[in-house]
């Protein structure tokens, strides 16, 4: 039971390419997130889906777009990354219930140049 | 607009010695998280707090929540050093459809010998 994976680990991109993050849980959660961190910030939330096939805004979806075409995975993608998309992203699941805990993934620290 | 808001933000004490760590937030919630996070690595869950009174406790940890003054409180006993890390609060956002989580900024505690 690996939890939540997130694929690649690092990644340095310049101005203007794009690229796709990878988010898979084998937790069959029904709910998945993306998140960014910022240095001495908190996560904020760029982008969610409660189910396949769904997804939503979060409070900072400027410049993303996410896709869940399976139940499983969540993808985050960069159409034409900027600097103020350098940061760690992190991605979570949970169960189809408000109250439970979210599960993170270990990260994807970008770096945009 | 759900403003969450942590203090300290930057806490070093001695191995041995009690501390707590506040969490306010700005609107009525159903639910609190508390998290940790070691540098350079992902959030753990640490304590889920549903209801006002609702106290849980995990070794030194103790985490309270007191929804009528928007307050939550995790309480360190007796520090030792594997306990430095970046701890967060979570709030769950009002809506009742909503799943969104608001995190505060962390606080970051330092256990000295």
């Amino acid at each position: 039971n690996a939890g939540v994976t997130q694929t690649p680990k690092f990644r340095v991109l310049k101005t203007g390419q794009s690229m796709t993050l990878l988010c898979a849980q084998d937790m069959n959660h029904e709910y998945m997130y993306w998140y960014r961190q910022d240095p001495g910030m908190g996560l904020r939330l760029i982008h969610y889906s409660v189910g396949e096939g769904t997804t939503a805004k979060g409070e900072v979806p400027d410049g993303y777009n996410v896709s869940r075409l399976k139940k499983q995975n969540f993808l985050l993608g960069l159409e034409s990354a900027a600097p103020s998309q350098t940061s760690v992203y992190f991605c979570a699941s949970q169960r189809a219930r408000r109250t439970y805990e979210q599960y993170f993934g270990p990260g994807t620290r970008l770096t945009v140049t | 607009e759900l403003k969450v808001e942590q203090n300290p933000l930057f806490l070093s004490m001695q191995e041995g010695k009690n501390y707590t760590i506040y969490c306010n937030y700005s609107t009525t919630s159903d639910r609190l998280y508390w998290y940790r996070q070691d540098p350079g690595k992902s959030l753990e869950s640490l304590f889920v707090l549903l209801s006002n009174g609702a106290v849980k406790q995990e070794g030194r940890l103790m985490a309270s929540l007191d929804t009528k003054a928007r307050l939550s409180t995790l309480h360190i006993t007796a520090a030792v050093h594997d306990l430095s890390a970046t701890y967060f609060c979570a709030v769950g956002h009002p809506s009742g459809s909503a799943r969104q989580l608001t995190f505060g900024s962390g606080t970051q505690l330092t256990v000295l010998p």
